[in-house]
């Protein structure tokens, strides 16, 4: 069974500045996706970025980005320019890519890490 | 398109009391899930559903049971509340795994449950 570490139960950071929120994971797969969801006070999940596995090159989205190491099972958050809004928890979720023909479907199952919750000083 | 919506948004029940929480998903989605959250603990799922009249269990599916009776909606029922069942629940959609093969899961607003 794949399991996501968060070793980071909080992070801080001044407005404008940037930070790096971490997450570890371990699987034995080579097919995989990895997403990083916001939830702000309001409880939604926000989906913020996602990598596949297969993709060397880092995703990117606006002031998200991430750090994939796959050789390292390492797939951190980075925030550019942190706003007020930023303030959240962060989840790190994994996702199998396996489908019937590779042994066994996932059925899109998603795996969480235990959380960061982020607070953004003024 | 409203996407995924949880009735109700926060109860309490007293322990031994049953209820059913509702999830509709209105994007013609295959798969359903429900996650429980709780401190520290991230999202864990509870049980999922592959298509309508079908059900499998997740990492934590003590105490609840679900019924896919539509396609459309996916219910999580509690037959005797515990105050371990204390929580906030999600329940998500995602396409079959040919069309939502990258694509990320869609979440309701979640019901927060307290038990007494």
């Amino acid at each position: 069974a794949q399991t996501v570490t968060q070793s980071q139960p909080e992070m801080s950071v001044q407005e404008a500045e940037t930070v790096t929120l971490s997450c570890t994971y371990d699987t034995s797969e080579s097919d995989y996706y990895l997403f990083w969801y916001k939830q702000p006070p309001s409880r939604q999940m926000i989906l913020v970025i996602r990598q596949e596995a297969y993709k060397q090159q880092n995703a990117t989205e606006n002031r998200f980005s991430v750090n994939f190491q796959k050789a390292a099972k390492s797939f951190s958050l980075k925030i550019s320019d942190s706003q007020l809004g930023d303030a959240a928890m962060y989840f790190c979720a994994y996702r199998s890519a396996r489908s019937t023909n590779a042994g066994g479907t996932s059925y899109g199952k998603l795996t969480f890490g235990q959380g960061t919750i982020l607070t953004v000083h003024p | 398109n409203a996407g995924v919506t949880q009735t109700p948004k926060f109860r309490v029940l007293k322990t031994g009391q049953s209820m059913t929480l509702l999830c509709a998903q209105d994007m013609n989605h295959e798969y359903m899930y429900w996650y429980r959250q709780d401190p520290g603990m991230g999202l864990r799922l509870i049980h999922y559903s592959v298509g309508e009249g079908t059900t499998a269990k997740g990492e934590v599916p003590d105490g609840y049971n679900v019924s896919r009776l539509k396609k459309q909606n996916f219910l999580l029922g509690l037959e005797s509340a515990a105050p371990s069942q204390t929580s906030v629940y999600f329940c998500a959609s995602n396409p079959d795994r040919g069309l939502g093969r990258n694509q990320p899961q869609h979440f309701g607003d979640g019901t927060r449950l307290s038990i007494l």
